[in-house]
């Protein structure tokens, strides 16, 4: 089965300041990817997703994210956090011949200082 | 709007008591799951249905039950028999056409004293 690995476990940055989440997977084929968002007490709501094509994906939010077959990775990245970007963040990944099998990462909580 | 309903937000229990969380969309999805969120642990599949009157086992499903009456609804009950049942639970539902992006409900709080 597929997993996600998140290594950060909380990440702060500075208001304005450049962002990058990192995101490994681990699959046997070519993976669906997703990112998800999390307020505190709230549901998760959908950045992004790579199911093939251009490897950069465009996300609500300004966000982007980049697969990287070659590292197993698709990270998240923000060039300019805004205060209300402090959130949990999740990436989450599927397997192509089972729609209902979803791995998510434990998350990264981000933290932005003003 | 469409979207995903959970009610309550915020649900307490004593302990040995059953307790069902309950998770409407109108979203027109076939598919449907719940999902245990614990700190540091990410989320965790209990149960998931992909069409009416039909659910499959999840990674933890021990302790918890499930019926898909019908299409927009997606109880789930806590059992007495479920060891550590206080956590958040969060319910979402995804088309049943291959493009897999669940929608997620805004979770309920269950904590069991």
């Amino acid at each position: 089965a597929q997993s996600v690995t998140q290594p950060d476990i909380h990440i702060t940055v500075s208001e304005g300041a450049s962002l990058e989440l990192r995101c490994n997977y681990s699959y046997g084929a070519t993976p669906y990817l997703f990112w998800y968002v999390q307020s505190p007490g709230q549901g998760l709501q959908l950045l992004l997703k790579y199911f093939s094509g251009d490897t950069l994906v465009q996300g609500i939010k300004g966000f982007e994210a980049e697969f990287k077959r070659s590292q197993s990775s698709f990270n998240l990245r923000k060039p300019s956090v805004h205060w209300s970007d402090a959130a949990e963040y999740f990436c989450a990944v599927g397997a192509y011949d089972n729609n209902n099998d979803m791995r998510f990462g434990a998350g990264t909580r981000l933290t932005v200082k003003p | 709007d469409g979207g995903i309903t959970q009610s309550p937000k915020y649900l307490f229990r004593k302990e040995g008591q059953n307790v069902t969380l309950s998770c409407e969309q109108n979203l027109n999805h076939d598919a449907m799951y719940w999902y245990r969120q614990d700190p540091g642990q990410g989320l965790r599949l209990i149960y998931y249905s992909q069409i009416v009157n039909d659910f499959q086992k999840g990674d933890i499903a021990e302790g918890y039950s499930v019926s898909r009456e019908k299409k927009e609804s997606f109880p789930l009950t806590v059992t007495s028999a479920q060891k550590n049942p206080t956590a958040f639970y969060l319910c979402a539902s995804s088309r049943a056409d291959g493009t897999y992006e669940q929608y997620f409900g805004p979770g309920t709080r269950l904590t069991v004293t």
